[in-house]
């Protein structure tokens, strides 16, 4: 089956900086990728997400990029603000049943 | 914060004991899941379902069992087999297929047994 490997475990930043998080993944069926931040407490949500016949995809602050060939992608967040402090989740899915493998998080800090 | 519901948000139970925990969507939602959230393990795939009637094993579906019964929900029962069943525990549903595959997420039950 899918296995997703996420790093780093744990980011900190200072607030104004850049973050980025990397996810590889090991079945080359996948075809779609969604970050999910979750704050303390609170429950996943979707941030951003792409499919693998884009090859980037942005939302204001935050991007995505993935290299099929490497199999792996990353979430770019620029500018940060402490309000993005939180634990992101990269997954991969072959979209049947829209089935997740979730890598294991990256507990991101902004600081001032 | 409306759409997928679980109850109750905590659980305590003595071991031994089965438990059910509630997943409920008005989202008109196919698919349904149940995950298993640890600390430094993300979230593991338990029980998942594309249509009612129908559910598969996840990765780590020992001890566990489900129905869907009804498109809107999906509980889990926590069998006295799980030998850690102690971890919080989300319910998510999306529509899933090409439309869109996205998960949403309910607000969790922590399930605590001693």
């Amino acid at each position: 089956g899918e296995n997703v490997e996420q790093h780093p475990s744990t980011l900190s930043v200072q607030e104004g900086d850049s973050a980025v998080i990397k996810c590889t993944y090991s079945d080359s069926a996948s075809n779609y990728f969604p970050w999910y931040k979750q704050e303390l407490g609170k429950r996943p949500q979707l941030i951003i997400d792409i499919r693998s016949n884009v090859g980037e995809k942005k939302d204001q602050r935050i991007a995505v990029t993935l290299n099929k060939t490497a199999k792996h992608f990353s979430l770019h967040i620029t500018e940060t603000q402490p309000e993005d402090s939180a634990v992101y989740f990269c997954a991969a899915s072959t979209g049947t049943a829209s089935k997740l493998t979730f890598g294991t998080g990256t507990r991101l800090q902004v600081t001032l | 914060d409306g759409g997928i519901t679980q109850s109750p948000k905590y659980l305590f139970r003595k071991e031994g004991q089965n438990v059910t925990l509630s997943c409920e969507q008005n989202l008109n939602h196919d698919a349904m899941y149940w995950y298993r959230q640890d600390p430094g393990q993300g979230l593991r795939l338990i029980y998942y379902s594309q249509i009612v009637n129908d559910f598969q094993k996840g990765d780590i579906a020992e001890g566990y069992s489900v129905s869907r019964e009804k498109k809107e929900s999906f509980p889990l029962t926590v069998t006295s087999a799980q030998k850690n069943p102690t971890a919080f525990y989300l319910c998510a549903s999306s529509m899933g297929d090409y439309r869109s595959y996205e998960q949403y997420f309910g607000p969790g039950t922590r399930l605590t047994v001693t």
